[in-house]
């Protein structure tokens, strides 16, 4: 089956701590993307990728990284430096050709929580 | 303004009624349109796209899009409880631009 994958389901951190959120997908997609959603607030683009080795910074980037080094994968590490951590985290992906390639597709959500 | 706006909601429409949902966009350059589900606890599921002014109809699902006045709408025939969740409308603004800019979302129940 094709799809987005996202692990771990929900995650608890202590405050000052980096993570690692993992995003893999297998529907051959060139561009990947992570979203924050936060309670009545809406999706937030942090960082995208259009080709491996390539990303760029989306609207809240500040206090996140993310790595591009296989099409596969998309991980994305939340840092010590992001004052309000806890949030939902989405992964999607998209083609980057042809009729469906702004269409974005989303893995299951990693639920974040940091005390 | 924002970029992408919706009624928050809730929206609350008798099962077997037609829900209609409402999305406006600031940015005249807006290519693609799309619609989300997002049921409560869960990531949002893509149910309908659309690029050119019009109608395009799926099954129960009807988007409509009018350039000119900036909004796109989706309508839901014959609703059913499992219909009720939250719709999110996204807009993709700049040609050859892979970013979507999302609303925050319409949340409908669907009255049994």
């Amino acid at each position: 089956d094709g799809g987005i994958t996202q692990s771990p389901k929900y995650l608890f951190r202590k405050e000052g701590q980096n993570v690692t959120l993992s995003c893999e997908q297998n529907l051959n997609h060139d561009a990947m993307y992570w979203y924050r959603q936060d309670p009545g607030q809406g999706l937030r683009l942090i960082y995208y990728s259009q080709i491996v080795n390539d990303f760029q910074k989306g609207d809240i980037a500040e206090g996140y990284s993310v790595s591009r080094e296989k099409k596969e994968s998309f991980p994305l590490t939340v840092t010590s430096a992001q004052k309000n951590p806890t949030a939902f985290y989405l992964c999607a992906s998209s083609g980057t050709s042809g009729i469906k390639s702004y269409e974005q597709y989303f893995g299951p959500g990693t639920r974040l929580t940091v005390t | 303004q924002k970029e992408v706006e919706q009624n928050s909601g809730p929206l609350s429409v008798p099962e077997g009624a037609i829900a209609s949902l409402n999305c406006t966009y600031s940015d005249r350059g807006s290519q693609s349109f799309f619609w989300y589900r997002q049921y409560s606890g869960k990531s949002p599921e893509l149910i309908m796209s659309i690029y050119s002014n019009g109608d395009k109809e799926d099954g129960r699902f009807t988007a409509q899009l009018n350039k000119a006045s900036q909004y796109v709408s989706l309508l839901i025939r014959d609703s059913q409880p499992s219909d009720s969740a939250t719709y999110l409308c996204a807009v993709r603004s700049n040609f050859g631009n892979e970013k979507l800019t999302f609303g925050t979302g319409t949340r409908l129940t669907i009255i049994p």
